[in-house]
């Protein structure tokens, strides 16, 4: 059974440029979600996929967006990146019975994002 | 808005003592509470998960409690190790919404050969 995988693990951008971050989910998972995590904080919630549908979305402006794919892997783009977009970006899935994520989640590395 | 906040934020403890990290919630209508570790610059771990209906989960030296009434949730580590050192963070799911993770801020847990 593989986890969550993300990439890359490592990313600098430039105030104004787009960035697109990639998530494989855990075999079997039908749940995606997408966490941002400044340094020395807890992970805030951006937004939240379930069967190819956004489900839930956090406190984040409509330049991040995402997408999950058949195989429920999954993408955060952000666009017109700013300095305070440099965080931690961390990608979990779930097993979803319902929409329910009875079986806790199972968190990827991370993306770590620099923005210049 | 469910607010999660974890008491200490940092611990430094001798190797081998026991010790018990703290997590309140204030909207008690929880569907899970989760336990994570975190090194650092890296991703999460899951610890352990309790469900609302649960009162404690136990994986080897960890114990998690949970009071859903009062909003109080415990970790409790048993003959601590320089391994355990990182930070630990909790985070309740609610039942209603997205069932997306609300994080407290962590507490940074150091062990002491």
């Amino acid at each position: 059974e593989t986890g969550v995988t993300q990439s890359p693990t490592h990313l600098i951008k430039t105030r104004g440029q787009q960035v697109t971050l990639r998530c494989s989910s855990q075999s079997g998972h039908n749940t995606v979600s997408w966490y941002q995590q400044a340094l020395g904080q807890g992970p805030q919630f951006i937004f939240q996929y379930y069967r190819e549908e956004e489900n839930g979305r956090g406190n984040f402006p409509p330049r991040f967006s995402g997408l999950q794919f058949p195989n429920y892997s999954s993408e955060l783009n952000v666009n017109a990146l700013e300095l305070d977009d440099s965080a931690l970006y961390l990608c979990a899935s779930s097993l979803s019975p319902g929409g329910f994520t009875y079986y806790g989640y199972t968190f990827g590395s991370g993306t770590r994002l620099t923005v210049v | 808005k469910q607010e999660v906040t974890q008491i200490p934020a940092a611990l430094s403890v001798p190797e081998g003592e026991n010790l018990v990290l703290n997590c309140s919630f204030t909207d008690s209508a929880i569907y899970n509470l989760q336990w994570f570790r975190q090194d650092p610059g890296k991703g999460l771990t899951s610890l352990l998960l309790i469900q609302s209906s649960q009162r404690e989960q136990t994986s080897g030296r960890l114990n998690a409690s949970l009071d859903k009434s009062s909003g109080r949730s415990t970790l409790y580590i048993a003959a601590s190790q320089p391994g355990d050192s990182a930070t630990y963070l909790c985070a309740v799911t609610l039942r209603t919404g997205a069932n997306n993770l609300f994080f407290g801020t962590g507490t940074r847990l150091t062990v002491i050969p």
